[in-house]
């Protein structure tokens, strides 16, 4: 079965940093393209960053870009998001989301929880 | 960035009811939309893709129609376990990728 397992979350003060993780398991993890999405406590769903399988291409949404870095590393199945200059504005639970035989997202994590507060 | 506008907000329904949710798209994303399910605690759950296909699993009363701009998320008669949040997702065109505000189901 799939497996998508974020680490990482915690409490930081604003301009701050945090790296998250996910851990991947049950499918060729370097195949597939593996996405951050981010849920504010009681909002909606908004879309963080993209990496391509083998990590040479990046996307990132504009309310992050500059501040935010994906990266992969396919030996150990593994996803990050390395976050700096954080605002209270970027407190949210973050799932790392991934296709499956659908172009969309079939599988997520269970997210992990960034509070940016001081 | 293509905009989704999804209505109801909030949507009061009894068990059993028929429920069509609406999601709209502020310019055409021909059939590459998706809708998610959330309950509180968890993460979404993929329903329907290429805004009419169930995804694996789902139960037979969710349906999805539409096409370019307008769709329509139906549950054909409600399980007490319907009762969530629902979001429109398009990948026509981005990033950047994008939801819509959702809409709640909530029980009557």
């Amino acid at each position: 079965d799939v497996q998508l397992v974020e680490s990482g979350g915690g409490v930081v003060q604003p301009g701050g940093s945090l790296r998250l993780s996910c851990i991947a398991s049950g499918f060729t993890f370097d195949d597939y393209a593996i996405h951050w999405v981010r849920q504010a406590p009681g909002k909606g769903l908004e879309w963080v960053s993209h990496i391509n399988g083998n990590g040479d291409s990046t996307y990132y949404a504009d309310s992050v870009k500059g501040r935010f870095t994906i990266s992969r590393d396919n030996s150990k199945n593994s996803l990050y998001l390395q976050m700096n200059s954080l605002r209270s504005e970027d407190t949210a639970f973050y799932y790392c989301a991934t296709r499956g035989g659908t172009y969309f997202f079939d599988y997520w994590g269970q997210g992990t929880l960034v509070t940016v507060s001081s | 960035e293509i905009v989704l506008t999804q209505s109801p907000a909030t949507l009061s329904l009894s068990p059993g009811d028929r429920a069509t949710l609406s999601c709209r798209a502020s310019q055409s994303v021909m059939n590459y939309l998706a809708w998610y399910q959330q309950k509180p605690g968890q993460a979404p759950r993929l329903l329907i893709y290429d805004a009419s296909n169930r995804a694996t699993g789902v139960p037979v009363r969710f349906s999805g129609s539409g096409s370019g701009t307008d769709f329509t998320l139906t549950i054909s008669s409600l399980e007490p376990e319907d009762f969530a949040v629902y979001y429109c997702q398009q990948r026509i065109n981005w990033p950047p990728l994008t939801f819509g505000p959702g809409t709640k189901v909530d029980v009557k």
